[in-house]
C-alpha cells in the first residue's frame, strides 16, 4: 500500500465549479497535513494546511480532515483556469517535518 | 511567504561532471532544509534532510557519495551531484522549513539537469 493516495486524474471541471480532490495516507502518526500546488516544469506552492479534524477555510479553498478515516480533501470553489495544475497531498509529523508526497492529482479547469 | 531561492535553475553538464546546486534562505534561518527529486509526470521523492551543521541524513536507495549534500550555514545548503550520468537528468527542488514555527516548508524554483 502506498503511503499516500490521490488518483492522478485528470480530473476537469467546469470553469465556475467545485473541484473536489482526495487523499488518503496510511501513516497514523501523521499530525499535520499540506496541499501544494504544482505547475508544470514549477515547483510546488503551499495551498493550504490543516493539523485539526473538520474544515478549514482560505478564500476558494477548503480543506477538510478526518483523521479515524486517514483521509484529507481539498475544495476549489469557483475553479478558475489558473487553478489547472497539479496538488500534491503531503502528510507529516510533528517532530519530523519530512514530508510524504502523493502522486498528485492533476485538475484542468475547463472554460 | 518566506523566500527560498535556488541556483541555478537550469544546467545542463557533460556525463562524468560534478554539478553543484545551491538553496538559500532569504528572509529567515533554516536549521533543516530537503533535498527532492521529480521525474516527469512523478511526483516528488525526498532524496535527503539537511541539517545545518551536523551530516545530512538520506533516504533509502539514495546513494551519500553521489549526491554530497552541505549545509554550512542557516541559510545555505548545497547538493553536488557527482560523476553526473544521463539517468541523473531530473528536476531537483530543496525546501526549507520555515522557523521558529518549524510546521511549513518552503520551496526553492527547481533546478532543472540535464546530463548529456
Amino acid at each position: 500500500q502506498k503511503e499516500v493516495e490521490q488518483n492522478s486524474g485528470p480530473l476537469s471541471v467546469p470553469e465556475g465549479a467545485i473541484a473536489s480532490l482526495n487523499c488518503t495516507y496510511s501513516d497514523r502518526g501523521s499530525q499535520s497535513f499540506f496541499w501544494y500546488r504544482q505547475y508544470s516544469g514549477k515547483s510546488p506552492e503551499l495551498i493550504m494546511f490543516i493539523y485539526s479534524n473538520g474544515d478549514k477555510e482560505d478564500g476558494r479553498f477548503t480543506a477538510q480532515l478526518n483523521k479515524a478515516s486517514q483521509y484529507v480533501s481539498l475544495l476549489i470553489r469557483d475553479s478558475q483556469p489558473s487553478d489547472s495544475a497539479t496538488y500534491l497531498c503531503a502528510p507529516s509529523s510533528f517532530g519530523n517535518e519530512k514530508l510524504t508526497f502523493g502522486t498528485g492529482t492533476r485538475l484542468t479547469i475547463i472554460p | 511567504g518566506a523566500v527560498v531561492s535556488q541556483h541555478p535553475s537550469r544546467v545542463i553538464c557533460k556525463s562524468g561532471t560534478s554539478v553543484k546546486i545551491e538553496c538559500r534562505s532569504l528572509d529567515f534561518q533554516a536549521t533543516t532544509m530537503f533535498w527532492y527529486r521529480q521525474f516527469p509526470k512523478q511526483s516528488l521523492m525526498l532524496m535527503a534532510t539537511s541539517n545545518e551543521g551536523s551530516k545530512a541524513t538520506y533516504e533509502q536507495g539514495v546513494e551519500k557519495d553521489k549526491f554530497l549534500i552541505n549545509h554550512a550555514s542557516l541559510t545555505l545548503s548545497t547538493l553536488t551531484v557527482t560523476s553526473a550520468h544521463p539517468e541523473d537528468s531530473s528536476f531537483y527542488i530543496c525546501s526549507a522549513l520555515y522557523t521558529p514555527q518549524n510546521t511549513e516548508a518552503f520551496f526553492g524554483q527547481g533546478t532543472r539537469l540535464t546530463v548529456v
